[in-house]
């Protein structure tokens, strides 16, 4: 069964800190990887990793992709409270669907 | 630019009562999809469409169906509402087989008493 996994489920900080999150997988077939951001509403887009890229960046966020050990981290530097949401990976399924981790709630405090 | 848009956005029913949530997209995408969101539970696909005339079932489609009334439009309709329904719904869309990303609508939040 495919499975996504994150970890931490909530995590506090402070403004200015470095924060890793953490996502594994088991899927048939992987395709990719993908990071979004949830604040109030919907999921909104970060990062998509594949096999020919296994690593990204886009100002303060970064990630990288393993595919050997079948996992991913998000990093957010210096983090700010505008980066307080929850934060969900996901893995492509074989439905062409999405399947989501549970998420980690992410609390930046100023 | 819309993007993908629901409605309504939030709908109290009683047990028994149906109800149909809209979902749009203006972004000529082939793909269409409705996930539920529960607490501790992420996301879960309800029902999809990888193409405008088909539908499929996902992995909660219980208590729901699905009409692709077109290439833009994608309803999600419960029949006979159940407290075990009341979730936050996103329907979502992508362009096809090539890309993988999907974009979300801003989610509708149900309530069933």
């Amino acid at each position: 069964e495919d499975k996504v996994v994150q970890s931490p489920l909530s995590l506090v900080v402070h403004e200015g800190d470095t924060v890793t999150l953490n996502c594994s997988y088991e899927v048939t077939n992987f395709r990719s990887l993908l990071w979004y951001k949830q604040e109030k509403k919907a999921p909104t887009f970060l990062f998509m990793l594949t096999s020919s890229g296994i690593e990204k960046k886009s100002g303060r966020l970064s990630s990288i992709l393993d595919k050997k050990e079948l996992f991913s981290i998000l990093n957010i530097t210096a983090t700010q409270t505008g980066d307080s949401a929850i934060y969900l990976c996901a893995v492509g399924g074989s439905q062409g669907n999405l399947i989501f981790g549970k998420g980690t709630k992410l609390s930046v405090k100023p | 630019n819309a993007g993908v848009t629901q409605t309504p956005k939030f709908q109290v029913l009683k047990t028994g009562q149906s109800m149909t949530l809209q979902c749009a997209q203006d972004m000529n995408h082939n793909s269409m999809y409705w996930y539920r969101q529960d607490p501790g539970m992420g996301l879960r696909l309800i029902y999809y469409s990888a193409s405008e005339g088909t539908t499929d079932k996902g992995e909660v489609p219980n208590g729901y169906n699905v009409s692709r009334l077109n290439k833009r439009e994608f309803s999600l309709r419960l029949e006979s509402a159940a407290p075990s329904q009341t979730s936050v719904y996103f329907c979502a869309s992508r362009v096809g087989a090539v890309r993988e990303t999907q974009y979300f609508g801003p989610g509708t939040r149900l309530l069933v008493l």
